[in-house]
């Protein structure tokens, strides 16, 4: 069955410092692959979202993402947190079809 | 501004009531979901329906019921059956070709 593993389930940084969560996903394909945001008692915004082509991908607020088919990863980095950033953290993977499956979360703690 | 909006942002209701939670979206999206967001968990699928009068069980259906009569609302009913109801309910949407889903703000239910 497919599923989407977010090893972290929270992660303290300092403002300024660089950023990478992790995200895992199992599927016999390449699936759609997705970073999602949420702060507290609001929607999810997508972030960023791959499917094909280049592996490193760009998204917005300065997060990026890279593809390792090998590692079956999707990690998210930024390399520079601001205090804005602290937010939970979503991974997800659409294997295809009208269904998409979220990682459980890491939530981020930003420190001055 | 196209977008979904979901009300009521915060709900209570008492043990043993059915309640309905409104999802409306101005996108022209054939797909619509309903998740069910709890601590540590991720979102899980309750319903999903990807054309008007016609919907699918998700993986925590049991004590949920949906309707589809316009292609604009997808309204979730939590009834009695529903053993844990107090949760964070997002509501999506997806258009023909599109790849990610866009969510709503969320409603908070608590039963009391």
């Amino acid at each position: 069955a497919q599923s989407v593993t977010q090893p972290d389930i929270h992660i303290t940084v300092s403002e300024g410092a660089s950023l990478e969560l992790r995200c895992n996903y199992s599927y016999g394909a390449t699936p759609y692959l997705f970073w999602y945001v949420q702060s507290p008692g609001q929607g999810l915004q997508l972030l960023l979202k791959y499917f094909s082509g280049d592996t490193l991908v760009q998204g917005i607020k300065g997060f990026e993402a890279e593809f390792k088919r090998s590692q079956s990863s999707f990690n998210l980095r930024k390399p520079s947190v601001h205090w804005s950033d602290a937010a939970e953290y979503f991974c997800a993977v659409a294997p295809g079809g009208f269904k998409t499956i979220f990682g459980a979360g890491t939530r981020l703690f930003v420190k001055a | 501004d196209g977008g979904i909006t979901q009300s009521p942002k915060y709900l209570f209701r008492k043990e043993g009531q059915n309640v309905t939670l409104s999802c409306e979206q101005n996108l022209n999206h054939d797909a619509m979901y309903w998740y069910r967001q709890d601590p540590g968990q991720g979102l899980r699928l309750i319903y999903y329906s990807q054309i008007v009068n016609d919907f699918q069980k998700g993986d925590i259906a049991e004590g949920y019921s949906v309707s589809r009569e316009k292609k604009e609302s997808f309204p979730l009913t939590v009834t009695s059956a529903q053993k844990n109801p107090t949760a964070f309910y997002l509501c999506a949407s997806r258009g023909t070709g599109d790849t990610e889903a866009f969510f709503g703000q969320g409603t908070r239910l608590t039963v009391v």
